[in-house]
């Protein structure tokens, strides 16, 4: 069955500390992997696609890397504004073109 | 100028009632999504429509229908509410060009309409 899951489920960091989130994937296979940040009350806004393994992509204070079962979202020098869940979503290369997200991860990051 | 909107933001009815939920987008994009977000966050895809054509229908009860008069718009119609149906739904859009393009990349995000069901 395919599946995506996200860990750790809650993270709270101090300002500048940096680490990573974790999003594994089981699918039949990958299209692309998605993150996405939603802030309380907002909707869902898109910040990167990765598409195969090895890729990376950056902005700011994040960076997206891809293998064949997992995707970090590495975090360097949070601020107290990257404070908000962070999704993975991907699609699965099969006939339904299935679009599948995990459960989030709540990040918050003290001054 | 928002570029993906949706009325209304509350709704609160009763169960059993017929109640719609319109999306629009102004952004010129092709393709329009509804997703359900439930009490525990969890973000579920439920459909999809690419110039005024369903692509993606997941398995969601027929008591929803989606209506796209026009590219710009995606209005969800839901018949016989049931508790169940308490969530918020999103409209999203993306610039899709063809089939090999990733149905996911850059999608929009509206607002959100926060549905309560007694």
């Amino acid at each position: 069955e395919d599946q995506v899951t996200q860990s750790p489920e809650a993270l709270r960091l101090q300002e500048g500390e940096s680490s990573s989130l974790n999003c594994s994937y089981t699918v039949s296979g990958l299209r692309g992997l998605f993150w996405y940040r939603q802030d309380p009350g907002k909707g869902p806004e898109f910040l990167f696609t990765l598409y195969s393994a090895g890729e990376e992509k950056e902005k700011e204070r994040l960076k997206a890397t891809l293998t064949k079962k997992e995707s970090f979202l590495h975090i360097t020098a949070p601020k107290p504004e990257d404070s908000a869940t962070y999704l993975c979503a991907v699609q699965t290369f099969d006939r339904d073109d299935k679009i599948i997200f995990g459960k989030g991860t709540r990040l918050h990051i003290l001054p | 100028d928002t570029a993906v909107s949706q009325t209304p933001k509350y709704l609160v009815t009763q169960m059993g009632n017929d109640k719609s939920i319109k999306c629009e987008q102004n952004l010129g994009h092709d393709t329009m999504y509804w997703y359900k977000q439930d009490s525990k966050k969890f973000l579920k895809i439920m459909f999809s429509y690419n110039n005024k054509e369903l692509i993606i229908n997941e398995t969601v009860p027929n008591r929803f229908s989606p209506k796209s008069p026009d590219k710009a718009h995606l209005n969800l119609h839901i018949n016989s509410l049931e508790l169940g149906d308490s969530a918020v739904y999103f409209c999203a859009s993306s610039p899709l060009h063809g089939t090999s393009q990733s149905l996911l990349d850059t999608q929009y995000f509206g607002p959100g309409t926060r549905l309560t069901v007694l």
